[in-house]
């Protein structure tokens, strides 16, 4: 069975550009969660979905950010206008379908890396 | 603010040695504590867990240690595997308030020496 898949692996763009990063999930997990590590610090909690429904955002750092989930199966998540303090690694995880649990799968993450 | 706190960030240990990890919270209304382990380009993946009704939680090498009062956890390895070597993260929640999100602290890397 796939893990969860994270794309791309690396991206490295300007200041002020756009990025937009992709997660698939397990197949079945229906609860979708983001997670930001920067410069080594704590993984920190960005949002969760469930399903296609975003069930808590208050993660999220400011409106540059913005998350999706139509069809609730994979997720983008886009930063427009990316800055400086936005580059860190960006985590993906999915658990199971109709089960609250902090036993979560991630996917390898995204590193991002905004000059 | 950081609510979930790993005080140093790395530990060396002889292989076949216990390693000591410790991690403390500042939020009372974490009632879920979980230790991930993490390698270089990959994502953390579950070690073991405790609930807040115990104190003591055992899974094969690893044991976790649970002390509300001074709201402090500790994990426990032993013996230390070359294997062991990565980051591990403490994480915790607030089951009893719904919220199952996660607080992460911001790691040990564990270096085992042969």
């Amino acid at each position: 069975e796939a893990g969860v898949t994270q794309f791309p692996s690396h991206s490295v763009i300007e200041k002020g550009q756009t990025v937009t990063l992709r997660c698939d999930p397990i197949s079945g997990h229906d609860n979708l969660y983001w997670y930001r590590r920067v410069m080594g610090k704590e993984i920190k909690f960005l949002l969760h979905f469930v399903k296609e429904s975003k069930q808590d955002e208050s993660g999220m750092p400011n409106n540059r950010f913005l998350a999706e989930r139509t069809g609730g199966t994979y997720s983008t998540l886009k930063v427009q206008p990316a800055e400086l303090e936005d580059s860190g690694v960006y985590f993906c995880a999915s658990s199971q379908a109709g089960r609250r649990s902090e036993k979560l799968f991630f996917g390898s993450g995204t590193q991002l890396s905004v000059l | 603010d950081q609510q979930v706190k790993q005080n140093s960030p790395s530990l060396s240990v002889q292989e076949g040695r216990i390693s000591i990890l410790n991690c403390d919270y500042t939020n009372s209304m974490f009632d879920y504590f979980l230790w991930y382990k993490k390698y270089p380009a990959e994502g953390p993946t579950f070690l073991i867990s405790i609930s807040s009704i115990k104190d003591k939680n055992e899974d094969g090498r690893f044991t976790v240690f649970l002390n509300k009062s001074a709201k402090h956890l500790s994990l426990h390895i032993v013996p230390s595997q070359p294997g062991d070597s990565a980051v591990y993260f403490c994480a915790a929640s607030a089951r009893f308030r719904n919220d199952y999100k996660l607080s992460f602290g911001a790691g040990t890397t564990v270096t085992v020496r042969a």
